[in-house]
């Protein structure tokens, strides 16, 4: 069965601290890796990662895929409170339609 | 600015009472997509509909069922909302299968079961 882990499920920082998510899978026929911020509403999307090795970045945001060890991580530099969310890792697969979400990691900033 | 537009925001509905969720979309995506988050989890996908082909999870209860009467517009229909069923519904959509990974969401409909 095709899944996702996140770690940790919850992390509390101070402002101005860098984070390291984490998000492992298992998925046959694997196409691709998606980051997802979620405050109290609706997933936005982040990063959608195909390639191994290849960083992607959005301002303080970055995150990279590596296909031979199953996982992929977000980083976020110099975090600011309005980066409190749950972030979601999700995935799609060759034969799916649906993103396959992870249970989520919730970060916490404090000021 | 194209979005998806889910209505209402905040739905109150009693045990057993037909309640329709609806979602419009201003992007001209292909394929709609209906998502059940329940409180502190991951979202999960019920159905979806590419173009005019419905394609329902293995999982999802017969409970819940869906209209697509034109590319804007989906419905998502509960038959007879149990006390389970209170959850936050995302619609999202994506141009097309092939691009799937990047889906669009609505801000989500909250429903409430009594």
């Amino acid at each position: 069965e095709d899944k996702v882990v996140q770690s940790p499920l919850s992390l509390v920082v101070h402002e101005g601290d860098t984070v390291t998510l984490n998000c492992s899978y298992e998925v046959t026929n694997f196409r691709s890796l998606l980051w997802y911020k979620q405050e109290k509403k609706a997933p936005t999307f982040l990063f959608m990662l195909t390639s191994s090795g290849i960083e992607k970045k959005s301002g303080r945001l970055s995150s990279i895929l590596d296909k031979k060890e199953l996982f992929s991580i977000l980083n976020i530099t110099a975090t600011q409170t309005g980066d409190s969310a749950i972030y979601l890792c999700a995935f799609t697969t060759e034969a799916g339609t649906a993103l396959i979400f992870g249970k989520g990691t919730t970060l916490s900033v404090s000021s | 600015d194209a979005m998806v537009i889910q209505n209402p925001r905040y739905q109150v509905t009693q045990f057993g009472k037909p309640v329709t969720l609806s979602c419009s979309q201003t992007l001209n995506h292909n394929v709609m997509y209906w998502y059940q988050q329940k409180s502190s989890q991951a979202p999960k996908l019920l159905f979806h509909y590419y173009d005019k082909d419905f394609n329902n999870e293995a999982d999802t209860p017969d409970n819940f069922q869906s209209r697509r009467p034109n590319t804007s517009f989906c419905f998502l229909d509960i038959r007879s909302p149990g006390l389970g069923d209170a959850a936050m519904y995302l619609c999202a959509t994506s141009r097309d299968i092939g691009s799937r990974g990047e889906q669009f969401f609505g801000p989500g409909t909250r429903l409430t079961v009594l």
